[in-house]
């Protein structure tokens, strides 16, 4: 099918590192991308991986690209409060974007 | 990067009534698309806007219900029409950012169908 698969919520205290893991389905997605979206914001690019790394490192931000598993995951490092959003995993498919259903990030005190 | 503004960003409307959602991009793109973004739910592609063409469609979308026009490279609109109360959801238009690695987003239209 075409899910991306991502888990709904994910809470994490001021300062620690979130980690936001997804699963997505074609494993010719030739970019894979972590976009952000704010309370009553649109979308905003976070950043994106071709497929052909493993890694990327962005700031805080790290992504991690297992294409065996078609598993992709977003590091944020020393999560602050303005992190707190949905997170939404996609892939490109046939020149479409497939996003998966977003995860929530709570940041606690 | 490209700078896409979206209108209305919200809106109440009657049922059986139609309204016109428009987005402008600041530079000229090849591709726009057109995403529903029900509540609790991801984005959901409706059309791909073609300029010159007719939009594509995905499964589940005709165009009777989501006219879609692309009169030229930095704008096109979603008309959703005969609305229901099930049509209530926030409405996204985007266009692809330079060499395809991309997309950016518009700021949503909120509809509400009462």
């Amino acid at each position: 099918g075409e899910d991306v698969e991502q888990s709904l919520f994910l809470s994490v205290r001021e300062g620690d590192s979130s980690v936001i893991n997804c699963t997505y389905t074609d494993s010719s997605s030739t970019y894979l991308y972590w976009y952000k979206q704010e309370p009553g914001a649109g979308l905003q690019l976070l950043t994106y991986i071709f497929s052909n790394m493993d890694m990327k490192q962005d700031q805080r931000l790290t992504v991690l690209l297992n294409k065996k598993d078609k598993h992709l995951s977003l590091r944020i490092a020393d999560t602050q409060t303005g992190d707190s959003a949905i997170y939404f995993c996609a892939e490109t498919l046939d020149d479409k974007i497939i996003f998966g259903k977003g995860t929530r990030l709570h940041i606690l005190p | 990067s490209a700078v896409i503004s979206q209108k209305p960003s919200r809106d109440i409307c009657q049922r059986g009534t139609s309204l016109t959602i428009q987005c402008q991009v600041d530079s000229q793109v090849t591709m726009m698309f057109w995403y529903r973004q029900q509540p609790g739910q991801s984005l959901t592609l409706i059309a791909t806007a073609n300029q010159g063409s007719e939009a594509t469609y995905e499964s589940g979308f005709v165009i009777d219900k989501f006219p879609i026009s692309r009169p030229n490279l930095t704008f096109s609109t979603l008309t959703v029409s005969n609305m229901s109360p099930e049509d209530s959801s926030i409405y996204l238009c985007s266009a692809e950012g330079h060499l395809n690695t991309e997309a950016f987003f518009g700021q949503g239209t909120r509809l509400t169908v009462v």
